[in-house]
């Protein structure tokens, strides 16, 4: 089945802890990328990856990193995660840039 | 600045009852309008996308039309299963970046 897989699904954790997030695509899909959803602010962008070993900042990446060495797989890691950061997340792969995306089922991260 | 607006933010109708969901955007060398649902907690499906002025899609309940400045989801007669948050977004040619609008939530009750 094609899909987009994020795990963990949840995460609770204390200011200042390295956390990391993996992202996974069975697609072969070049395109992928890192959003957060807030209420009333809707989807943003963190960083996106046009293929491997290339990626670029999106619209929020302050407190971000990423890493694209394989194709399949696009973690997120927050080196010193800070309350600000609780949100939902959702990783997500397209074809190439400017085609449809598809999204993971998300993850949910407090921090505390 | 590239923006994506949505309209309304909610919208309540009964089981039938026909409607609009608007989408107007202003993004530097549009390359695609994506038009997407979400169901609470998960992530957004993908529905339909749209490339040029005049272009329709169509869904069963649901059909996607764009102008140069605006994108509509239309929904005829819907149902209770229908209920969702819907998001439109926007592709800039120019910067590279996918615009996505606040999303309107549309409640279908029986």
């Amino acid at each position: 089945e094609a899909q987009v897989t994020q795990n963990p699904r949840y995460l609770i954790t204390v200011t200042g802890k390295k956390l990391t997030v993996t992202c996974s695509q069975n697609m072969n899909h070049e395109y992928m990328s890192w959003y957060r959803q807030d209420p009333g602010l809707g989807l943003r962008q963190i960083y996106y990856s046009m293929n491997v070993e290339v990626t670029d900042k999106g619209d929020v990446p302050e407190g971000y990193k990423v890493s694209r060495k394989e194709k399949r797989n696009f973690p997120l890691i927050l080196e010193s995660p800070s309350p600000n950061q609780t949100s939902l997340y959702f990783c997500a792969s397209s074809f190439t840039s400017g085609y449809e995306q598809f999204f993971g089922p998300g993850t949910r991260l407090t921090v505390l | 600045e590239d923006q994506v607006t949505q309209s309304p933010e909610a919208l309540r109708l009964q089981e039938g009852e026909s409607s609009s969901l608007n989408c107007s955007y202003t993004v530097s060398g549009l390359r695609g309008l994506f038009w997407y649902r979400q169901d609470p907690g998960k992530g957004p499906e993908f529905l339909f996308t749209l490339y040029s002025a005049g272009e329709e899609k169509e869904k069963e309940r649901l059909k996607a039309t764009l102008t140069k400045k605006e994108s509509f989801l239309h929904i005829t007669a819907p149902k209770p299963e229908d209920s969702a948050t819907y998001l439109c977004a926007a592709h800039s040619g120019n910067t590279g970046k996918l615009i996505f609008g606040q999303g309107t939530t549309l409640q279908v009750k029986p």
